[in-house]
């Protein structure tokens, strides 16, 4: 069945560098959705990305989807400790079900 | 408020007990989706229901089981629990059944002693 793998499992940043993390499916994927946990928190969605090659900005965040529609990135720039917390992706697999990747947890250092 | 709420936050039970876990989707949405995340294995798709009904099942043991009810609420019943069913239940909904952009309850922590 479909696999979504998510790496790194850990990301320990300083605040003020840059970050990646990646999501890569065995499969070509319709859609790939993006979320974060916070410590102690929910899934909270940030962003659906469709279109193969698709880029998407929210402030120091960059979502990008691959061109053949396997693998998706989320960049971090200039990270804060506000960015704290656990990310993850998520491909459809079938009628309105979502497979999350195991995600990557991200620990700030001031 | 995510909009999603769920009951009750936290709950301690002993092994071989029955529990329900109680979930009001956000207002407008049809689609209710139940998860459970531990330590070692993530968020782990459980069932989804759509305006009633039953639409795709996951990895849920047979002691599980969910229904929605004609209001759209929704309730996981765990029975005959097991030290290993202490996790994270996430209630999740969406507006239909293209499961865009799920909303997710703050959860129900179980913990089973």
């Amino acid at each position: 069945g479909q696999q979504v793998m998510q790496i790194p499992q850990y990301q320990h940043v300083q605040e003020g560098e840059d970050f990646t993390t990646y999501c890569n499916s065995s499969t070509t994927l319709s859609n790939i959705q993006w979320y974060k946990q916070r410590p102690g928190g929910h899934p909270v969605f940030l962003i659906q990305l469709v279109k193969s090659g698709e880029v998407k900005k929210q402030k120091r965040l960059t979502f990008q989807f691959g061109e053949a529609k396997k693998n998706s990135s989320l960049h971090i720039t200039a990270t804060q400790t506000t960015d704290v917390g656990t990310y993850f992706c998520a491909a459809p697999v079938g009628w309105g079900k979502l497979q999350f990747g195991a995600g990557t947890q991200v620990v700030v250092t001031p | 408020d995510s909009g999603v709420t769920q009951t009750p936050k936290h709950l301690i039970t002993a092994t071989g007990q029955r529990v329900t876990l109680r979930c009001s989707p956000r207002s407008g949405d049809l689609s209710v989706y139940w998860y459970q995340q531990s330590l070692d294995q993530g968020l782990q798709f459980l069932i989804q229901y759509y305006n009633g009904e039953e639409r795709a099942k996951g990895n849920i043991l047979e002691r599980f089981s969910a229904q929605q009810f004609p209001d759209l609420h929704s309730e996981l019943n765990l029975s005959s629990l097991e030290l290993g069913d202490s996790a994270l239940y996430f209630c999740a909904s969406s507006v239909g059944r293209d499961n865009y952009g799920y909303t997710f309850g703050s959860g129900t922590r179980l913990t089973v002693v």
